[in-house]
């Protein structure tokens, strides 16, 4: 299986920062990962697909990136809908697998 | 709008089964598959498998082999059946549209399994 490995596990910042969260994958997945959003009793929602492409109707300020085995999640400035658990997920090779998470709280 | 409907909460013993509904509206139903993941409290998301609507082609997590079922039927509802329940399969079971990311989640059955 392709472990997905995010960091930090825990990110504190205050509204207005810019965040960065990364994803490792142990083998290449190409561009084949995508970003959730989920905060606490709630459904995840797709932020980016594709490493890059940013679902319709998500904010501009999130923005995804990297290929092969490094991605990296950015929110350009950070609002305060945005503290939630964050999570990647590769879908090149089966199983499907997530990152273990990374929650992001005020500062 | 897109929207997956899933059945209530369940309490089931060690050993039993439970079958979880998703009924799908406000698209294709046989267009986009459907997939199950899963969430242990506390913990991460795990990818249980998926179905295609369309052909009824499954593939399931190697982990949920032999364990887990996948159907769907003319009325655009999606089941998953789980059996064997163990403690550690308490999780709140998931739907979501489509079978490789996802867009579209249903809202989630809290499956509870405890002697």
């Amino acid at each position: 299986d392709i472990q997905m490995t995010q960091s930090p596990s825990t990110l504190s910042a205050s509204v207005g920062d810019r965040v960065s969260i990364t994803c490792r994958a142990t083998q290449s997945i190409s561009s084949w990962l995508a970003w959730y959003q989920q905060k606490p009793g709630k459904a995840p929602k797709l932020l980016i697909y594709k490493a890059s492409s940013l679902e319709s109707g998500v904010p501009s300020r999130f923005s995804g990136r990297g290929s092969g085995t490094e991605f990296t999640l950015t929110i350009s400035s950070l609002q305060p809908d945005d503290f939630a658990t964050y999570y990647c997920q590769q879908y090149d090779g089966y199983p499907w697998t997530f990152g273990q998470g990374t929650k992001v709280e005020i500062k | 709008q897109v929207q997956l409907v899933q059945s209530g909460g369940e309490v089931k013993k060690p050993g039993a089964s439970v079958k979880v509904s998703c009924k799908a509206s406000g698209y294709t139903f046989v267009s986009y598959g459907i997939s199950w993941v899963r969430q242990a409290p506390g913990q991460g998301l795990e990818w249980m498998g998926w179905i295609s609507p369309y052909d009824d082609n499954t593939n399931y997590g190697q982990k949920f082999q032999g364990r887990v079922t996948m159907t769907t039927d003319t009325s655009t509802t999606a089941y998953m059946e789980l059996r064997s329940l163990r403690s550690d399969d308490t999780a709140v079971y998931y739907c979501v549209r489509g079978h490789s990311y996802f867009g579209h989640w249903g809202q989630g059955t809290l499956v509870t399994v405890s002697s």
